[in-house]
């Protein structure tokens, strides 16, 4: 079946922009994940949606970072008035929901290479 | 604070020469710790979980194995497809996230 699509694959924008970043997930995918992998860092966790629960949003590194996700499925992730530091991939996933003390694996997307100039 | 190190930071093998990844980890209470195979350009691919000290799996030429602080990826016979990175990852028990704490991965190469 279809796995989790992103788009755009490639965006390059100039510095103070905003920026949406799409993701679709796995269909019957409850829980979705946004995470950030800049060159030579690990993935690094933003944001966690789960059905109609409160996203975690721990991860999000500032302000201008915000995510929402729409009828459970599609999520977009914005970025307010760019910064060279947010130049990075960012990658979604989704999984089904975990049962207690059981997790399901993430499945990744191939991701948007963001570049800020 | 949930930690993850893999060593080494890149390997590189001649066909056919085995050897192992290792991933380190300190989290307070693994829920699973998962391996996934990364190629250039691409999102992360799904190789395993290990959920408990004790536990093996294999997959081809891969076997992953887990003890109560560190886990390791055992590549047998290699081949060059198998050139890639492997990232490894743990979820923790607590606060009722999902979220994934990786490590920085092993660029593995392997020369024909």
């Amino acid at each position: 079946g279809a796995g989790v699509s992103q788009s755009p694959s490639n965006k390059v924008t100039e510095k103070g922009k905003d920026v949406e970043l799409r993701c679709d997930p796995i269909s019957g995918h409850t829980a979705l994940y946004w995470y950030r992998q800049s060159l030579g860092q690990g993935l690094e966790f933003l944001i966690y949606f789960q059905g109609n629960s409160a996203p975690d949003k721990s991860g999000l590194p500032s302000d201008r970072f915000s995510a929402e996700r729409t009828g459970g499925s599609v999520s977009t992730l914005t970025i307010q008035r760019t910064q060279q530091e947010d130049s990075a991939v960012y990658l979604c996933a989704s999984s089904l929901a975990a049962l207690a003390g059981t997790p399901y694996e993430q499945y990744f997307g191939p991701g948007t290479r963001l570049t800020v100039t | 604070e949930d930690q993850v190190t893999q060593s080494p930071e890149a390997l590189r093998l001649q066909e056919g020469e085995s050897s192992s990844l290792n991933c380190s980890y300190t989290v307070s209470g693994l829920r699973g710790l998962f391996w996934y195979r990364q190629d250039p350009g691409k999102g992360p691919e799904f190789l395993f979980t290990l959920y408990s000290a004790g536990e093996e799996k294999e997959k081809e030429r891969l076997k992953a194995t887990l003890t109560k602080k560190e886990s390791f990826l055992h590549i047998t016979a290699p081949k060059p497809e198998d050139s890639a990175t492997y990232l490894c990852a743990v979820q923790a028990q607590k606060g009722g996230s999902e979220k994934l704490v990786f490590g920085k991965g092993t660029k593995l190469t392997v020369n024909p």
